[in-house]
């Protein structure tokens, strides 16, 4: 089986700084991983996506993630927060095969302060 | 602009009275997907649509009902909604179900149950 675990379900950050947002997972088949951003009121947009390329994976308005199958990690980190990052962001694993579905951690709603 | 949407936003329903969400696409996607996420929770897959062909998970109530007349439009019925039925709906479209197709989601139907 699958999982997702995402450490944190509230971080908060100051504009311009460093965002990072924990997610390990749990996979005995080679895992492909996601992270989704969630507004207010709004469906998930994926961010970006590790399918067994590259390691360090980078993504839309900034962000970035570095899969470490040592660590069993793909924590999604952006250099600068702005303001306009303030939104949950979920962490989601699946495999190679058709027809699996997405599994979601809970969450992590980012909070970001001028 | 080729998009998710889902009609209604907001759904009050009363207790045991049946409820039909919608969904259509403009993205002449193959697979439509159904999510219930509630309050604070991951996104969970309720079941989806290759083309005609549906995919049930397995744990998903049999309170839960899905229809895809065409390739644009996928409802989920609800028969006898439960108060812990009450959630955010996500409906989600991708070209195919492996790991390598993005799903775009739709803004999502939050259901009331009073």
């Amino acid at each position: 089986a699958q999982s997702v675990t995402q450490l944190g379900s509230h971080v908060s950050v100051s504009e311009g700084a460093l965002v990072l947002l924990r997610c390990n997972y749990s996979s005995s088949v080679p895992p492909y991983l996601f992270w989704y951003v969630q507004y207010p009121n709004q469906g998930l947009q994926l961010l970006l996506k590790y399918t067994s390329a590259a390691t360090l994976v980078k993504g839309i308005n900034g962000f970035e993630a570095e899969f470490k199958k040592s660590e069993t990690s793909f924590h999604l980190t952006k250099p600068s927060a702005h303001m306009s990052d303030a939104a949950e962001y979920f962490c989601a694993v699946t495999h190679n095969q058709a027809g699996t579905a997405l599994i979601f951690g809970k969450g992590t709603t980012l909070s970001v302060s001028s | 602009d080729a998009m998710v949407i889902q009609n209604p936003r907001y759904q009050v329903t009363q207790f045991g009275k049946p409820v039909t969400l919608s969904c259509s696409q403009t993205l002449n996607h193959n697979v439509m997907y159904w999510y219930q996420q509630k309050s604070s929770q991951a996104p969970k897959l309720l079941f989806h649509y290759y083309d005609k062909d549906f995919n049930n998970e397995a744990d998903t109530p049999d309170n839960f009902q899905s229809r895809r007349p065409n390739t644009s439009f996928c409802f989920l019925d609800i028969r006898s909604p439960g108060l812990g039925d009450a959630a955010m709906y996500l409906c989600a479209t991708s070209t195919g179900t492996a790991y390598s197709y993005e799903q775009y989601f739709g803004p999502g139907t939050r259901l009331t149950v009073t």
